[in-house]
Formats: C-alpha cells, structure tokens, sequence
C-alpha cells in the first residue's frame, strides 16, 4: 500500500515565521500535490511537483514556496505565515500524470497566531 | 473553465436509508477523468472511484454505486442501506486537480 507522511498532524506557528510542511511518500511516485482544505472550499490545490526540482503553481500559490530536491519528499514553505494561512494542509502523490487516483496524507492542522 | 459543484453541504439520514451525493462537472475537455473520494473523520482522503469520459456504465461495488450522466453532466454517488461508518466528507473531483466543495455525509443510528 501507498503511504503518504506528513510530518505533522497539527503545528502551532506565530506570524512571520517561516514555516515547513514535509511529505514524504514511499511508492516511488512521480507526481506530489500539495492542498489547502477549508471549510465551505474544499480542496484547493496550491502547487504540485511532477519530478524532482519541477513545480507548477496551483490555484492558490500566493505565500507558499515548495521544494523537492529527492523524489520521495516534497516540501510546503510558508515564506512569512500571515493568519490567513491556518488551514489543513493536504499532501497527495500518484504516478505520472495521467489521472490517476491520488494517494493523501492525513493532513497537517496549521494554526497561525 | 473546469469545475465540480457539489451542491448538498450536509445530509443527515437514518442508518439503513439509501442516500444520493450529487456532483456536477463542467469542462470542455472531450476526454476527462472522475473520481470521488472519502474522508472520515480521522482525515485521509480515500480513493472510492474513477470514471473516464468514455465508459458511462453505471458501477455498483458493494453498497456503492455510481451513475455517470454525460448528458446532465452529472456523476453521482448512492449508498444503500447506509450505516454509520458511512459518515464522512465525500469530494467529487475532476482531472485530478479540480475538487467539489464535498458533501458532509451524517449516518444516525
């Protein structure tokens, strides 16, 4: 079974700080996503990464950097977290980009204070 | 312009009743993708199905099952005889990136 990581379930940041989100999946895929899920919004997709070092920007890529150096991991930056960055962070993988079924992390709860 | 509409927000139905989730997709794409997805209350969102453009066959898996309309635009989701382990957030989405705003399906016992 596919197993998608996110390093944590909730986080408790301060405006301004920089803060990371890693994902890490297991199955060698070469797609990573990263979501914003808000209440009444559903999933809105921020960035997602088809290879290594290659990113495009999602809906809502303003106040978020991503990086994936290895494969396996893809990072979500909040360069300076404002109050309106806490959400639940969703990160997802599946392999190439052909529709298939994505494969989801339990999500980081993000406060910002 | 690509988007999932998932016009119920809440249902609340008694266990053992049959219920419907509503998705409508719009795009203009000829060949495209449908899925829906749960997420229970612990947070992971768990892949239920995918529909491609070309194969409109209905699909019952279990107490599951699918009726994709091209014609309405439509793919929804009908659980029979529902129990509480059904209650969850259920999203549609289309092509991968574009999600519903999802469904908060409530099973009372």
């Amino acid at each position: 079974d596919v197993k998608v990581t996110q390093s944590s379930r909730y986080l408790v940041k301060r405006t301004g700080e920089k803060v990371f989100l890693e994902c890490v999946q297991d199955m060698d895929h070469e797609n990573m996503f990263w979501y914003r899920q808000d209440p009444g919004l559903g999933l809105r997709l921020i960035y997602f990464s088809y290879d290594v070092k290659m990113k495009e920007k999602g809906d809502i890529p303003e106040g978020y950097s991503v990086s994936r150096e290895k494969k396996e991991r893809f990072s979500l930056i909040l360069e300076s977290a404002s109050t309106n960055q806490t959400s639940m962070y969703l990160c997802a993988s599946n392999r190439e980009y052909s529709n298939q079924p994505q494969h989801f992390g339990d999500g980081t709860r993000l406060s910002i204070l | 312009a690509q988007k999932v509409t998932q016009a119920q927000t809440e249902i609340s139905v008694v266990e053992k009743e049959d219920v419907t989730l509503d998705c409508v997709y719009e795009t203009r794409d000829t060949t495209y993708y449908l899925f829906w997805y749960k997420q229970p209350p612990s947070g992971e969102l768990v892949f239920l199905i995918r529909r491609n453009s070309f194969d409109e066959q209905n699909e019952i898996s279990g107490r599951y099952s699918w009726n994709f309309q091209k014609s309405t635009s439509s793919f929804n989701f009908t659980i029979t005889a529902s129990q509480v382990v059904d209650s969850a957030v259920y999203f549609c989405a289309l092509n991968q990136f574009y999600f519903g705003t999802g469904t908060s399906l409530t099973v009372i016992p």
